[in-house]
């Protein structure tokens, strides 16, 4: 499945807590990205990472953290200053450089209950 | 920032028949255009890609054509087939920042 997983699949947390989601690949891509998917608004993207120790906010950032320590790793905190987390979240990598494909993860589902 | 723009919304066609997704961009600098797939409860997937240098790119049923001049491009599906029916993403990047933009996306049906 294109070597980039995410973690958990499916998630349930109440309002006002933090949450972090797991995205991990093994494809040695340089570049990794978030989106959030919600219906009939397509991707938006959140955060998206060029480099180890750098990245840069995307559309819709406000409420959300990223960090990225390792090349392979690339983990999103949803905190309690978003406002209307649930949806469908998305992680992609890609090599980095112009034109290259994104591989997308298999996605989490978050609910705030 | 760029926008993207993608229509219609919902399709629905016979299968065999031809299905067209439209996508217009604002950014006259964005210079690579990909189309995604993506099935339901699946992942997106790559179907086809065009850069701005090509105005048109073709494999197997699926094509893509691109008018840079009027700043808009579109996936044509031939012969369709009921696993074509998903939701198609159009986007936009350019070779700076290697940021994508999303179309709002397309679902597609394919009535046997």
């Amino acid at each position: 499945d294109g070597g980039i997983t995410q973690s958990p699949k499916y998630l349930f947390r109440k309002e006002g807590q933090n949450v972090t989601l797991s995205c991990e690949q093994n494809l040695n891509h340089d570049a990794m990205y978030w989106y959030r998917q919600d219906p009939g608004q397509g991707l938006r993207l959140i955060y998206y990472s060029q480099i180890v120790n750098d990245f840069q906010k995307g559309d819709i950032a406000e409420g959300y953290s990223v960090s990225r320590e390792k090349k392979e790793s690339f983990p999103l905190t949803v905190t309690s200053a978003q406002k209307n987390p649930t949806a469908f979240y998305l992680c992609a990598s890609s090599p980095g450089g112009f034109g290259r494909e994104q591989f997308f993860g298999p996605g989490t589902r978050l609910t705030v209950l | 920032g760029e926008n993207v723009e993608q229509h219609p919304s919902t399709l629905s066609v016979q299968e065999g028949d031809s299905a067209v997704i439209k996508c217009t961009y604002s950014d006259s600098a964005s210079n690579y255009f990909p189309w995604y797939k993506q099935e339901l409860g699946k992942r997106p997937q790559l179907i086809i890609d065009i850069r701005s240098n090509v105005g048109e790119k073709k494999d197997q049923r699926i094509a893509v054509t691109l008018n840079k001049t009027a700043k808009h491009f579109s996936l044509h599906i031939t012969e369709t087939q009921p696993e074509d029916s998903a939701v198609y993403f159009c986007a936009a990047s350019r070779d700076t920042g290697n940021q994508f933009y999303f179309g709002t996306g397309t679902s597609l049906t394919v009535i046997p």
